[in-house]
């Protein structure tokens, strides 16, 4: 199987940034995408295609990549970005094409 | 108003099955893939599978494999995903997702649209 590992939490204060890795070994050949995911309610993605930032989504929210790690940024962070944040791609011969990352809880302090 | 639009929270014995259905809405059904994610109590999203609501092609994780069924009607516009011989770990919020690619290309494997997700609780 494949995986993508992310820290278990990461605690910001508001106005901070916040910044969310994602590993895995074929990231540097497979596109990522991020999803916020709101106690009791379902995911919603935040970054599609490493960076790209869909409609509706608020400009604070970023993503980057190098190498075989991935990274969510959210800039200017608001109480509101507190909730789980999932990283999803695939393995480099599309044997495993759905892959979740663990995921990661941010605390807005 | 484009949404998906789940069944009931259901619960099963072990070694029972379930039928969670997923109606689309407010978009052309047979336009995009959908596949199924679940989410166990506490624990992180799991890939299931994926639909071709128009030819009803199917690919599932090897995880799965024999256990899981996903059939669509394109009627009703509405995609269910059925798993047998359920056990404890099977006890998980169940989505459905559509897939961002139209069903002429192949999938891009990131969702665009979720349901609220079903409550699927295994228990004797």
């Amino acid at each position: 199987s494949y995986e993508l590992t992310q820290p278990p939490s990461v605690s910001v204060s508001p106005g901070q940034t916040a910044r969310i890795t994602c590993s895995g070994d074929a990231l540097p050949k497979q596109y990522a995408y991020w999803y916020q995911q709101k106690p009791g309610q379902a995911p919603v993605l935040v970054i599609y295609k490493d960076s790209e930032r869909p409609s509706g989504i608020p400009e604070r929210f970023s993503g980057s990549s190098s190498g075989t790690t991935v990274t969510l940024t959210i800039s200017g962070v608001q109480a509101e970005d507190e909730a789980d944040y999932y990283c999803q791609s695939a393995d480099s011969s599309g044997t495993y094409p759905g892959v979740f990352g663990t995921g990661t809880k941010v605390t807005v302090l | 108003q484009v949404q998906l639009v789940q069944s009931g929270a259901e619960v099963k014995k072990p070694g029972a099955s379930v039928k969670v259905s997923c109606k689309a809405s407010g978009y052309t059904f047979t336009s995009y893939y959908m596949h199924w994610v679940r989410q166990a109590p506490g624990q992180g999203l799991e890939w299931m599978g994926i639909i071709n609501p128009s030819g009803g092609s199917t690919s599932y994780a090897q995880k799965f494999q024999g256990r899981v069924t996903m059939t669509r009607d394109t009627s009703t516009s509405t995609v269910y995903m059925e798993l047998s011989s359920l056990r404890s770990e099977d006890t998980a919020v169940y989505y459905c997702a559509r897939d961002v690619s139209d069903t002429a290309m192949v999938p891009e494997w990131y969702f665009d649209l979720w349901g609220r997700g079903t409550l699927v609780t295994v228990s004797s």
